[in-house]
């Protein structure tokens, strides 16, 4: 399977504990990006990386939020002390660079659910 | 605010005919635009795209529509089946300077129904 994969794909967990996700993208994809999708809602973006390096992070990124993509190819993020209102789908999606980057290809989520 | 919105949050079609999903935007800076479908426990998935240079692309049973001075766009799905049954998001980015990634910013999405 050469798609955008994510891990796990459902994680349950009580209100103040930590979770990380894992994402590994398209092999031959350099950008990398994680959204967040709460019911009936849009994804939003969160951040995004260029190769290893984090280029954009969105005002909906507390600072208990913290994602890594430390050799450029997968991608972690970290929620730390969650929260009720952490409770959405977790979408990680990879582009490539040059004609059609604008095409981000989505992998299928981590559902996130805190009691 | 809402930059994207798509205004219908259900849309019912027979199979067979035309299903159009409206989407309209308000940043101008916005250059390219894309629909996405989501299908349950699914990532979304790309469809089908525009630049702001074109009015129209197709592909297939697709079509998307832009009409830049109104700031809307839309896709056009004919014949529709009922295999399309679907959340259909439309999607907006800045244009993309210097190799540099694109932050997408989705419509709340249409929950497309087509009855055989």
């Amino acid at each position: 399977d050469t798609g955008v994969s994510q891990n796990p794909r459902h994680k349950i967990t009580k209100r103040g504990q930590n979770v990380t996700f894992r994402c590994d993208p398209i092999s031959e994809h350099n950008r990398l990006y994680w959204y967040r999708q709460t019911l009936g809602q849009g994804p939003e973006f969160l951040t995004y990386f260029q190769n290893e390096a984090q280029l954009e992070k969105s005002r909906l990124l507390s600072d208990r939020f913290s994602a890594e993509r430390p050799k450029g190819s997968f991608s972690t993020l970290e929620i730390q002390r969650t929260e009720q209102g952490d409770s959405a789908m977790y979408l990680c999606a990879s582009s490539s660079r040059g004609s059609g980057a604008a095409e981000q290809f989505f992998g299928p989520g981590t559902r996130l659910t805190v009691l | 605010d809402q930059q994207v919105k798509q205004n219908s949050p259900s849309l019912s079609v027979q199979e067979g005919r035309i299903s159009i999903l409206n989407c309209d935007y308000t940043n101008s800076m916005f250059d390219y635009f894309l629909w996405y479908k989501k299908y349950p426990a699914e990532g979304p998935t790309f469809l089908i795209s525009i630049s702001s240079i074109k009015d129209k692309n197709e592909d297939g049973r697709f079509t998307v529509f832009l009409n830049k001075s109104a700031k809307h766009l839309s896709l056009h799905i004919v014949p529709s089946q009922p295999g399309d049954s679907a959340v259909y998001f439309c999607a907006a980015t800045p244009p993309l300077y210097n190799n540099a990634g694109n932050m997408l910013t989705f419509g709340g999405g249409t929950r497309l129904m087509v009855k055989p």
